[in-house]
Order: structure tokens, then C-alpha cells, then sequence
């Protein structure tokens, strides 16, 4: 079975970073991604690792490390419009993508 | 625009009802999903079609039963459900070629509802 962890909830003021950790345990391992869920919407994809480091695109960043087991999503400047549910999941096979419970995010002004 | 779309968006039914949720994908892929998503649970993987072909049940029990008649379109066929399948049921679709991992494209989802 598959095991990923990350926290509940989080809150951060408009224009703060917030770091979204996650932690896996897998069978096996093909990826991570990070997908954006608002409210009654959805999932949208994020980013995508595979390698050890840090991917950034825009105001979104991932980092991957392999032996620990660990990612992070980190949102710089936050916006209103970043108060969403962010999902970690763990590809393990050819298709097959174990998910979090997701981490809700609130931004305040 | 996700590219994936699902109907119906709302669905009551009552437990001895049979229905059939649709999706339609419009961006060419060769594998489609279906997930079941609890409110604070992970997304469950419920089904797997590539080239339309079954590559995975996820223990799922029989009162559910996809269908896919075409890489395009996907159905999950619903019949003498229980009160715990009420959900959020989502499906994706992504472009599966060797050891290449693409993103999954969601629908919007249908939120079912059992009586």
C-alpha cells in the first residue's frame, strides 16, 4: 500500500510564501505531482518531479528529494485566488496515482 | 476548459435506482480513470482504462461497473447503491506512452448522492 502524508490545513496573509510539505511512503516511485483543487472544481495540475531538486514555474515551486521521501510546494505572493486545496500524489506504476488527503489553504488580507 | 467533461454534475438517487455517469475526453489520450473523492479522504482510484482496455479494479465492489466503449468515452454504471457511495466522482484522462509519466486532465466531477 501507499502512504502520503501532508498537513490538514494552513493559513497564510495575502502576499506570504507558504510551503506545503508532503511525505511518502511507496512501493515504488515514477513521480510526484502536485494538482490545485478549488472548491466544487476540478484538480489542475501544478507540477511534476521525478528527479532529486527544485522545479519553479511562475510563483510555484517543488522540490523533490527521493531518499527522503519528501516534496514540498511552495507558493510565493500569495493571492486571494490561491485558497484551494493542494493534493500531493505518488505515481508508483505504469499509470496508477496514489493521492493525499490534500492540504487546504486560506489566504487572509 | 479541462478538455474533460462529465455529466451529470448533480445526481440523487435513491438505493434501488440504476444510473450511468458519462465522460468525455477531447484531447486525444489513450488512458481514462475513474476516482471516487470522500469529503477529507484522498482521491480512491476506482478504475483504469488504457487503450480501452481494463488495467485496473481497485477492489471496487460490483454495484459499480465502468464501461468504455471508445478512448474518448468512459461510464460508470451505478446500480443498488448505499448511502456510504455518496461522493465526489471524478474522471481524468492522460496521454500514457512508455516510461513518460504525463499529467492527468479531471473533469469537473459528479456529485452523487444516495438516498
Amino acid at each position: 500500500g501507499q502512504n502520503i502524508d501532508q498537513p490538514t490545513e494552513m493559513t497564510a496573509t495575502e502576499g506570504a510564501i507558504v510551503q506545503i510539505n508532503c511525505t511518502y511512503q511507496t512501493s515504488g516511485f515514477n513521480g510526484l505531482f502536485w494538482y490545485q483543487q478549488h472548491a466544487g472544481e476540478a484538480p489542475t495540475f501544478l507540477s511534476y518531479n521525478v528527479l532529486d531538486g527544485l522545479e519553479e514555474k511562475g510563483r510555484f515551486s517543488s522540490f523533490l528529494s527521493r531518499s527522503k521521501g519528501y516534496s514540498y510546494l511552495l507558493l510565493k505572493e500569495l493571492q486571494m485566488k490561491d485558497s484551494a486545496s493542494y493534493l500531493c500524489a505518488v505515481r508508483d506504476g505504469d499509470y496508477k496515482l496514489s493521492f493525499g488527503a490534500g492540504t487546504t489553504v486560506t489566504v487572509r488580507a | 476548459e479541462t478538455g474533460v467533461t462529465q455529466t451529470p454534475r448533480h445526481l440523487v438517487m435513491g438505493m434501488t435506482n440504476k444510473k450511468s455517469l458519462k465522460c468525455e475526453q477531447h484531447l486525444g489520450h489513450n488512458a481514462m480513470y475513474w476516482y471516487k473523492q470522500s469529503a477529507k479522504k484522498p482521491l480512491e482510484l476506482m478504475f483504469v482504462y488504457n487503450f480501452k482496455e481494463q488495467t485496473e479494479n481497485n477492489s471496487v465492489p460490483s454495484r459499480f461497473s465502468p464501461e468504455c466503449p471508445n478512448s474518448s468515452h468512459l461510464f460508470l454504471h451505478l446500480h443498488t447503491l448505499q448511502p456510504e457511495d455518496s461522493a465526489l466522482y471524478l474522471c481524468a484522462s492522460s496521454q500514457e506512452a512508455g516510461d513518460n509519466s504525463y499529467e492527468q486532465y479531471f473533469g469537473p466531477g459528479t456529485r452523487l448522492t444516495v438516498t
